[in-house]
């Protein structure tokens, strides 16, 4: 069983839409949660942190924790074609280990 | 602007080389981390120093070794090249009051 799984995508919504984006973890230490966003050739930019169980609100983008379930998710609203990118779920406990990512494409 | 620098931005290097990668981090980050990402995966994580010492590691063999320095800066080498040892090799950093880590912009390094 891998440490992150990410459905790997390729993900498409039309412009406007909401984008979700799950992830699932296997160690039940972990403490701390992110999001990433990786364009193509660049390196990962930090979008979200979440620490405790619920939803975490900003802007456009909505964070969601359930430890019990050991799952994240991160959701889009009004979906942008700059929001085209590779989304990277990371999970801290002591280091930070990734999934493979899901690739978003947001069609005009 | 990021406030982790990489360097250099694109390395060749002959099967069977050495070679060193380095990361300069913000003032304050004592926590580095290296990770290798192929194209199209996510990123692999290689090991992780905290105030000059090693305290964790991946599925990485012991050619992969690291440092870091007082100063905030790090060292990624990489010894017996293989070719699939080809990627891109970031550094991240984060200091005690914030648990995310930030990127410098990585090196690519393609083996021949």
């Amino acid at each position: 069983q891998k440490e992150v799984e990410q459905n790997s995508g390729p993900l498409s919504v039309p412009e406007g839409a909401i984008a979700s984006l799950n992830c699932t973890y296997s160690d039940r230490g972990s403490q701390s949660f992110f999001w990433y966003r990786q364009y193509s050739g660049k390196s990962p930019e930090l979008i979200m942190s979440i620490y405790s169980n619920g939803d975490k609100e900003d802007g456009r983008f909505t964070a969601q924790l359930n430890k019990a379930s050991q799952y994240v998710s991160l959701l889009i609203r009004d979906s942008q074609p700059s929001d085209s990118a590779t989304y990277l779920c990371a999970v801290v406990n002591n280091d930070m280990r990734f999934g493979a990512g899901t690739r978003l494409t947001v069609k005009p | 602007e990021t406030g982790v620098t990489q360097s250099p931005t694109h390395l060749i290097k002959t099967r069977g080389q050495q070679v060193t990668l380095r990361c300069s981090s913000q003032s304050g980050h004592n926590t580095v981390s290296w990770y290798q990402q192929a194209l199209g995966q996510g990123p692999q994580f290689i090991f992780q120093y905290y105030r000059e010492e090693e305290n964790g590691r991946g599925n990485f063999p012991p050619r992969f070794s690291g440092l870091q320095f007082p100063n905030y800066s790090s060292e990624l080498n990489v010894n017996a090249l293989e070719l699939d040892d080809s990627a891109l090799y970031l550094c991240a950093s984060r200091d005690v009051a914030f648990y995310g880590y930030t990127f410098g912009s990585g090196t690519r390094l393609t083996v021949v």
